[in-house]
């Protein structure tokens, strides 16, 4: 592995299913973040973690939850999925919450019907 | 409402011409970082200025930050066919108590051959 990756690459998934999205880095980076891309309202956070075992709620963080077991994965989970969640997903990481550059992860499409 | 706004939203010019962005943010930052996005593709960093920087350079973008206006404006001289992309400016807003990117709406940058 090299940087951030993200799986599945894209999904389409039946309203009320869940379903998680998986985010690794082998960059040993203490923070990262989950935002969804939407046209015409650019990136919005939807939660974080500052450090393993730690996270915390961005901007539109319901209906949307995160797990921070160890420093590389964090997982991003639909517990019930509805068409609104439809959208592009980002994973990201930086070396810490604060100052820092952010690496992207190459994102998931995913499609709630 | 975002934090960054970029304008213009689109942008078309001949490739070998200069390309100029900008950014307007509301609140006071830390920093400021813009961040480039090809098609269906996760973000980049390009370069982070810092709240008492007033200009940097990589080499071919310009970034300059004037805080009493609160805006900041990237420029890429001598532009080509590979800089076709999305361009975002990313600013630090407190989020349920802790210091988050922000990311404006971007432009979307189009060199023609």
């Amino acid at each position: 592995i090299a940087g951030i990756t993200q799986a599945p690459t894209s999904q389409i998934l039946a309203a009320g299913r869940r379903m998680t999205l998986r985010c690794t880095q082998d960059m040993r980076h203490n923070a990262m973040y989950w935002y969804r891309q939407d046209l015409g309202l650019g990136l919005r956070l939807i939660h974080y973690s500052n450090t393993a075992g730690t996270t915390g709620k961005g901007e539109v963080p319901d209906g949307y939850s995160v797990s921070r077991a160890n420093t590389d994965d964090f997982p991003l989970t639909l517990a019930s999925a509805v068409p609104s969640q439809t959208s592009v997903y980002f994973c990201a990481s930086s070396v810490s919450a604060k100052y820092n550059e952010q690496f992207f992860g190459p994102g998931t499409r995913l499609t709630v019907l | 409402s975002q934090q960054g706004e970029e304008d213009p939203q689109a942008l078309s010019i001949q490739e070998g011409e200069n390309a100029t962005m900008n950014c307007s943010y509301k609140t006071s930052i830390n920093n400021l970082q813009w961040y480039r996005q090809n098609s269906g593709r996760g973000l980049v960093h390009l370069i982070l200025i810092r709240s008492n920087e007033r200009e940097k350079h990589s080499g071919r973008l310009r970034v300059t930050l004037d805080t009493s206006k609160k805006s900041s404006s990237l420029l890429i001289t001598a532009s080509r066919a590979a800089d076709t992309a999305s361009y975002f400016c990313a600013t630090e807003v407190w989020i349920q108590g802790a210091q988050k990117l922000v990311f404006g709406q971007g432009t979307r940058l189009t060199i023609n051959p």
